[in-house]
């Protein structure tokens, strides 16, 4: 099953604006991931945040965390259309039952339009 | 260094078969986790490995099975194909440095996809 549900499921933008995804889960986590993936293929990490972080960057894009909200949103600045792709949200839980196991939202499909 | 490797890229089997798909992780990376993308059911986890024991199960049939090799490369296979089994299947590979199994980044191959006809 989900742990939980990503927002929107499809975003559809213009080169040049900014695309924002929100990701909630529902357990307790160590950490989370966002994910991207074109068409079918694998899964590229964009990025990590701690349970114990707020706020995350790199490059382009600009992750919060709000544990108690129990939500993240991933944003990307400035799109281009090789962002174009399925963004994916993955929630890494505590302790040893979670060993390697993600679980991860349905994705938001991001089309940039050129 | 070299990225997450899964053979076979595509294949297709007919209902009842069995098939095995290998994974070989990035050098030094002891943690390979399988996971089963279809449109359905999304990105579900598998099992996880480490140092050659199982030490995660997903929520699946005992027809899929794993294992993973001193080199840690890893396989996974499916007894009985059945139609759902038709699906993309992802390996992905963390460090694991301490031991540790969720808190690391995980580097995912470019899957095998696999059709049960």
């Amino acid at each position: 099953s989900q742990q939980g549900e990503e927002d929107p499921q499809a975003l559809s933008i213009q080169e040049g604006e900014n695309a924002t995804m929100n990701c909630s889960y529902k357990t307790s986590i160590n950490n989370l991931q966002w994910y991207r993936q074109n068409s079918g293929r694998g899964l590229v990490h964009l990025i990590l945040i701690r349970s114990n972080e707020r706020e995350k960057h790199s490059g382009r894009l600009r992750v919060t965390l709000d544990t108690s909200k129990k939500s993240s949103s991933l944003l990307i600045t400035a799109s281009r259309a090789a962002d174009t792709a399925s963004y994916f949200c993955a929630t890494a839980g505590a302790g040893g039952t979670s060993y390697g196991k993600l679980t991860f939202g349905q994705g938001t499909i991001l089309t940039v339009h050129p | 260094k070299a990225g997450v490797t899964q053979t076979p890229r595509y294949l297709i089997k007919t209902r009842g078969q069995q098939v095995t798909l290998s994974c070989s992780p990035i050098s030094g990376h002891r943690s390979v986790s399988w996971y089963q993308q279809t449109p359905g059911q999304g990105l579900q986890f598998l099992f996880e490995y480490f140092s050659e024991t199982q030490r995660n199960k997903g929520n699946f049939p005992g027809r899929f099975s794993g294992r993973q090799f001193s080199n840690s490369r890893s396989e996974m296979n499916v007894s009985t194909l059945e139609l759902g089994d038709s699906a993309l299947y992802l390996c992905a590979s963390s460090l694991a440095l301490s031991g540790g199994g969720g808190t690391d980044t995980q580097y995912f191959g470019p899957g095998t996809r696999l059709t049960v006809l």
